[in-house]
């Protein structure tokens, strides 16, 4: 049962353009989500979280939106960069026993110069 | 800082030997993690230590033993693994509860013949 879905495998992006990538959930009972980049043979990376009270956080180039009652949220990188090219996974977490982070399946995300 | 340090950053065993990869965090974390990564698939999630405790087995295989010597340290013991078991390893921390922002370190990638 794969709870956090990222249904794009891959993305490709003119430099210098606006990257989005979504993610969608089925668990309600998320209430903290976050965007990790990963690229090949090393860990992921934090980037950017949002809690389930807000519906925006903006961090430099990297904005999370947070679309509740849809279960959906999206992270927008504006300027797009050449080192951004890397996999992005979202992931979720929550309480009240359901506060182990859960992994999407990750977008390759490929920047052309 | 938000450094997770993880040794060795490559192992190769073989199915019969006893091998340890170690993970470090110097952020006074109290929460610590292994976390096993296929190719092209999320992380999953296999051990949770919380103020040195086991908090979460995910019913990983005896053959993988977890062991937390202290706060900042957190080692994973490999006896008699499979061919299948070859897979980047990978350690995070985060400040305290399973929710809060995890850090990753670079991932041990582990190959058995």
């Amino acid at each position: 049962d794969q709870q956090v879905k990222q249904n794009s495998p891959s993305l490709s992006v003119q430099e210098g353009r606006i990257s989005i990538l979504n993610c969608d959930y089925t668990n309600s009972m998320f209430d903290y989500f976050l965007w990790y980049k990963k690229y090949p043979a090393e860990g992921p990376t934090f980037l950017i979280s949002i809690s389930s009270i807000k519906d925006k956080n903006e961090d430099g180039r990297f904005t999370v939106f947070l679309n509740k009652s849809a279960k959906h949220l999206s992270l927008h990188i504006v300027p797009s960069q050449p080192g951004d090219s890397a996999v992005y996974f979202c992931a979720a977490s929550g309480a009240f026993g359901n506060e182990k982070l859960t992994f999407g399946t990750g977008t390759r995300l490929t920047i052309i110069p | 800082d938000t450094e997770v340090t993880q040794t060795p950053k490559h192992l190769v065993m073989g199915m019969t030997n006893k091998k340890s990869l170690k993970c470090e965090q110097h952020m006074g974390h109290r929460a610590m993690y292994w976390y096993k990564q296929k190719a092209k698939k999320p992380p999953e999630l296999m051990f949770v230590y919380s103020y040195e405790k086991l908090s979460i087995n995910e019913s990983v295989p005896s053959r993988f033993s977890p062991e937390c010597p202290n706060s900042s340290l957190l080692n994973l013991h490999l006896h008699a693994l499979q061919p299948e078991d070859s897979a980047l390893y990978l350690c995070a921390s985060s400040q305290d509860r399973v929710s809060d922002t995890q850090y990753f370190g670079p991932g041990t990638r582990l190959t058995v013949l």
